[in-house]
Order: structure tokens, then sequence, then C-alpha cells
């Protein structure tokens, strides 16, 4: 079964570009990996989707090395309304066939002014 | 608005009960997934189901069980709560059948609280 593993915490200043890192070490051959923004009581929102390499879009990258094993979302120039808690979901074909989604254990971000 | 609603948004109950959640897509979405979120355990899948059949299985106990109906809302039951069942339960959708390339949209959840 996949381990997806995440900083639990992290600090970051206004108008600084910040990394998480999620490491997905069994992570299904042709899946994307997805990042989610949650906020307390709210469901996980859509950041960024990808398969390899580089994505970017308009509110974030997603870096994404060759073996796939890990993946690094970056937010560039953060602002205090990116305090929140990002997750990685990958999905895991398992060893017996069977497939489940798996979250990563979350980073909370906390941006200070 | 991520388009996904659910119903209700806060619940209360006893030990011993049995409760269902309703969740309905995304206009045009075909799957819809079913996560737990408490505080020691995290973001955990429950299972999804794709145009009405069961499409992947997480960690779902056997007191829980789900559905879809023809018109594609989901609903999930929990009987025989135990006080380790407080938590929020998320309903997600997708366009397909899930896996690689599709995206799962969350609702906004139900608070599950059991006394």
């Amino acid at each position: 079964l996949a381990k997806t593993t995440q900083p639990i915490s992290m600090d970051s200043y206004e108008g600084q570009e910040v990394n998480i890192t999620c490491s997905h070490n069994n992570i299904a051959t042709n899946d994307y990996i997805t990042w989610y923004q949650q906020f307390p009581s709210q469901g996980p929102r859509f950041i960024i989707q990808g398969y390899k390499t580089k994505v970017t879009n308009e509110v974030a990258s997603l870096f994404i090395p060759a073996d796939r094993k890990s993946s690094t979302l970056s937010l560039p120039r953060v602002s205090l309304s990116d305090t929140a808690v990002y997750y990685c979901l990958v999905g895991d074909s398992g060893g017996s066939g069977t497939y489940k989604y798996i979250f990563g254990t979350g980073t909370r971000l906390k941006v200070l002014a | 608005d991520s388009g996904v609603t659910q119903t209700p948004k806060h619940l209360i109950t006893a030990t011993g009960q049995r409760v269902t959640l309703r969740c309905s897509p995304r206009s045009g979405d075909l799957s819809v997934y079913w996560y737990q979120q408490s505080l020691d355990q995290g973001l955990q899948f429950l299972i999804q189901y794709y145009n009405g059949e069961e499409r992947a299985k997480g960690n779902i106990l056997e007191r829980f069980s789900a559905q879809q109906f023809p018109d594609l809302h989901s609903e999930l039951n929990l009987s025989s709560l135990e006080l380790g069942d407080s938590a929020l339960y998320f309903c997600a959708s997708s366009l397909a059948g899930g896996r690689y390339t599709d995206t799962q949209y969350f609702g906004p959840g139900t608070r599950l609280t059991v006394l």
C-alpha cells in the first residue's frame, strides 16, 4: 500500500515562494498526482495535477521527477490567504489488484505577515 | 463552490444508531467517491461508484455501505455507530471512472458527531 508522506507543517512570509514535497513510493504506473488545498471545515479544493516533469497553472507549479516517487508543489509569492493545509493525492493499484486513492498526510502552511 | 452538494451539513446521533449521508455530484459527473476525515486518521478513502457500479474500495468498515442511484446521487449508510465514527465525511465527484487523469471535486462535507 502506498505511503504518502509530507512535512507536517511549514511557515513562510508573504511574498515568498513555498515548496511542499510529497513522497509516494508506490504510485500506480499510469496515475496522475493531484494536489489539494483545504481550509478548516471545508472540502479539499483542487490546485493542480500532473504526471511527470513540470506543470504550471495560474496558481501553482508541480514538479515530478522521472521516477515519480515524489512530487513538489510550488506556490509562488504566497499571501496570508494561502494559509491552509495542502494534500497530495495518488492512486495505488495495490499488490492484489485492488485500486485505492491515497491522500498524503497533509502539510499545514502558515503564512506570516 | 465545487458543484458537489452534501446533506446534511451536521449530524448528531447516539452510539448504536444508523444514519444516511447524501451526495449529489456535479452535473455531468459519473463517479462519486466517499472519504472520511478524522483528526488521527487524516483523509481516508472509503469507496467509489461509477455510473451505479462499485469501482474501487478503500478502508470502509463492514458497518458502512454505499450506493449510487440511477440519477447518480449517492448515499453513504453508517450503522451501529461508535464514538470513533465521529468525523467529517466528504463526497467527491469526477467526470469519468476515476484513475489516471480524472480530477475529483469535493463537496463541503457532513460533520458527524456520535455521542
